[in-house]
């Protein structure tokens, strides 16, 4: 399986300031994704980044409040944008890893407070 | 469009006895794929099983295996002889093949208890 960082691992951040993730693989993936999780809540697709190309976002999120980079095959970022406290959530990233099925392993998660 | 349903909001276990957590989906692909994952206290997800929709024979993986009856639409997580670390959030995903998108349960929070 792929080992999956992010950083920064938590962080606390005042309303209208933006925060951007990091989130690294330990080998070349294709397919790469940015989850939400808000509070006491199950995980939602916020977008999915391919190298070379713009994300594609789900219904609901917009590139302008969570622009995504995905400058090579081992490495994106995910930017919340002028954050609000209803921003507060735990962000994850995941890549698909396709050496045996179609399994999808995720980073540690990046968990974010705005006051 | 897909959907998982976990019905067990909490489940509290005796440690060393077997556990199961439910999940029923819904989908009209012809292929898909099922996933269970645990989520602790710190945050991370960690992958559990995956459950093909075509393979005939359910999966396994150590202590954990699927119980997978498609006729029903179900895929059940099993635990063998639970132990204190088990406790945690148990989500139940899916997603078709062709489209990466995983979807997920509201997930079962598992406490076993000493």
């Amino acid at each position: 399986s792929a080992v999956i960082s992010q950083k920064p691992s938590r962080d606390i951040c005042q309303r209208g300031t933006s925060l951007t993730i990091q989130c690294q693989v330990d080998s070349q993936v294709t397919m790469m994704f940015w989850y939400r999780q808000q509070p006491g809540q199950s995980l939602t697709l916020i977008a999915t980044a391919n190298q070379g190309s713009e994300a594609t976002y789900e219904s609901g999120f917009v590139i302008d409040k969570f622009p995504i980079s995905r400058p090579n095959l081992t490495f994106s970022t995910l930017t919340v944008s002028n954050m609000s406290p209803e921003d507060s959530s735990i962000y994850l990233c995941s890549v698909e890893w396709t050496v045996n099925s179609y399994e999808q392993y995720f980073g540690p998660g990046t968990r974010l407070t705005v006051t | 469009a897909q959907k998982i349903t976990q019905t067990q909001p909490g489940m509290f276990v005796q440690e060393k006895e077997a556990v199961t957590l439910d999940c029923t989906y819904d989908t009209s692909d012809p292929s898909y794929g099922l996933f269970w994952y645990k989520q602790p206290s710190s945050g991370e997800m960690i992958f559990l099983i995956y459950q093909g929709s075509y393979d005939q024979q359910n999966a396994t993986e150590g202590r954990y295996s699927l119980n997978f009856q498609k006729a029903r639409k179900s895929a059940n997580l099993v635990i063998s002889a639970s132990q204190l670390g088990d406790s945690a959030m148990y989500f139940c995903a899916m997603r078709a093949f062709g489209n990466e998108k995983l979807t997920f349960g509201t997930g079962t929070r598992l406490t076993i208890i000493p």
